[in-house]
């Protein structure tokens, strides 16, 4: 079980826009910087969001990031099919003084 | 161009032991934080371990605390993992990373090596 909790799934049709969202407490969260990662198992992860809302170079602007208090969500426009991938939040937790990732969500695209 | 290249995985009995190497290059290995992540079977992402850039702080999630130990050798660009007492829970595939500027979150990532652990 987590610190950081994500729904399991979640899906959308091409084009749609969908968000994940990241729950966590003010250990984590509410005090320290929130990362997303898309990972397809077998393959290298991908950093998609860094510092809560910060894009890599050559990560599209369809990925955005968000943070509210002890929340913070991955927002996806104009969905591709490339797109359907697992998804992770991950941010440092001061009660584990270490770092934590959230469970993760499977994105399907209709 | 960053590149991590992770080696020394394979089949290892339980109890036995394990070293993981990641080769980096196209970076000042010195300059940045690295990690070690895992992802079992069916599982999710799970942070292993975590060492700064001058490897005087490490980082061990609870599960493998005094079995494994990360050191670094910057002269050789060189990431290792040392794992001994090994389980079956240990089974996994595992990815170093390079943390991202001033962080241990990594900002690019190896392919991943698996890990079996099995009689």
């Amino acid at each position: 079980q987590s610190v950081l909790t994500q729904p399991p799934s979640a899906s959308g049709t091409p084009g749609q826009r969908v968000t994940i969202s990241c729950s966590g407490s003010r250990s984590n969260i509410g005090i320290n910087f929130v990362y997303w990662y898309q990972h397809l198992p077998g393959t290298a992860p991908r950093l998609l969001i860094y510092r809560d809302t910060q894009r890599p170079s050559g990560v599209p602007d369809r990925f955005s990031g968000s943070k509210s208090g002890t929340s913070a969500s991955l927002a996806i426009s104009g969905l591709r099919s490339e797109d359907e991938a697992d998804y992770y939040c991950a941010a440092w937790d001061d009660s584990l003084s270490g770092p934590v990732f959230g469970g993760g969500t499977k994105l399907t695209v209709l | 161009e960053v590149q991590l290249l992770e080696s020394g995985g394979g089949l290892v009995k339980p109890g036995g032991s394990l070293r993981l190497s990641c080769a980096a290059s196209g970076f000042p290995l010195r300059k940045y934080a690295m990690s070690w992540v895992r992802q079992a079977p069916g599982k999710g992402l799970e942070w292993v371990s975590a060492i700064s850039g001058d490897g005087g702080t490490t980082y061990y999630t609870d599960s493998v605390k005094g079995r494994f130990t990360v050191s670094r050798d910057n002269s050789k660009n060189m990431l290792y993992l040392q794992m001994s007492s090994l389980r079956a829970d240990d089974t996994a595939t595992y990815y170093c990373g390079k943390g991202e500027t001033s962080s241990s979150f990594p900002d690019s990532w190896g392919q991943g090596i698996l890990v079996t652990v099995s009689a």
